[in-house]
């Protein structure tokens, strides 16, 4: 089993809709960081997290320590949040990331 | 946020040769970086990390003899992929980290494409 799992795997909405990504952890956890990656390849981070609730604009994260859960929300979704979503935890006396295997999303126009 | 550039973005090499590709933090000192490699449809896989000025910490698995790993300044590291073989064909990704009293924080490369013919 892996220590990150995410669901779901893939991903597909239209236009508009509020989408929603789930983590889940088995380990003991630093930090907690939601990735975005193109097609291109090129990664983004968009947030890093231990605690509480982030936004920043239409993404929001929240994080659930005790039950080891974290979600990313996607308000008005719009095909150009296209992309893999990765959700990544770090823990430990070091900052070495393990990465779930990420969330493919597709919004359609 | 940081930003963290690589190059080249994309290598096209025969087998047998050697690449050498670059991760630089531009705009602020990165205490560590880390190295990844991504096959196709799967997730990231660190190979190694690595501190100014030290030798880089391999992971199980990954040769450091093949994949060698200098880190040169606080805004330098490379990665060389040695006599290079279509196996080693992969996306090649750096992260550039920081440490903060509190947390670290990461910031990543463009990530750069490696095929090897």
């Amino acid at each position: 089993k892996n220590e990150v799992e995410q669901s779901p795997q893939n991903l597909t909405a239209q236009e508009g809709e509020f989408i929603t990504i789930n983590c889940s952890y088995s380990v003991g956890i630093s930090a907690l960081h939601w990735l975005q990656q193109h097609p291109g390849g090129g990664i983004v981070s968009l947030f890093m997290l231990s605690s509480g609730k982030k936004k920043h604009g239409r993404l929001i994260a929240t994080i659930n320590i005790q039950e080891k859960h974290s979600s990313l929300h996607i308000t008005a979704s719009h095909p150009r949040d296209s992309a893999v979503y990765i959700c990544a935890v770090e823990g430990g006396a070091t900052n070495k990331l393990i990465f779930g295997t990420g969330t493919l999303l597709a919004v359609q126009p | 946020g940081a930003v963290v550039s690589q190059h080249p973005s994309r290598v096209i090499c025969k087998s047998g040769t050697s690449v050498k590709i670059e991760c630089r933090s531009l705009d602020f000192q990165a205490t560590t970086m880390f190295w990844y490699r991504q096959f196709p449809k799967q997730s990231l896989m660190l190979m190694a990390t690595s501190n100014e000025g030290s030798k880089a910490t391999y992971e199980q698995g990954v040769e450091k003899d093949k994949f060698l790993i200098n880190h040169a300044s606080l805004t330098l590291s490379t990665l060389t992929v040695t006599s290079a073989h279509p196996e080693d064909s992969s996306f090649y990704i750096c992260s550039a980290g920081q440490t903060y009293i509190s947390y670290n924080e990461q910031f990543f490369g463009p990530g750069t494409r490696l095929t090897v013919l």
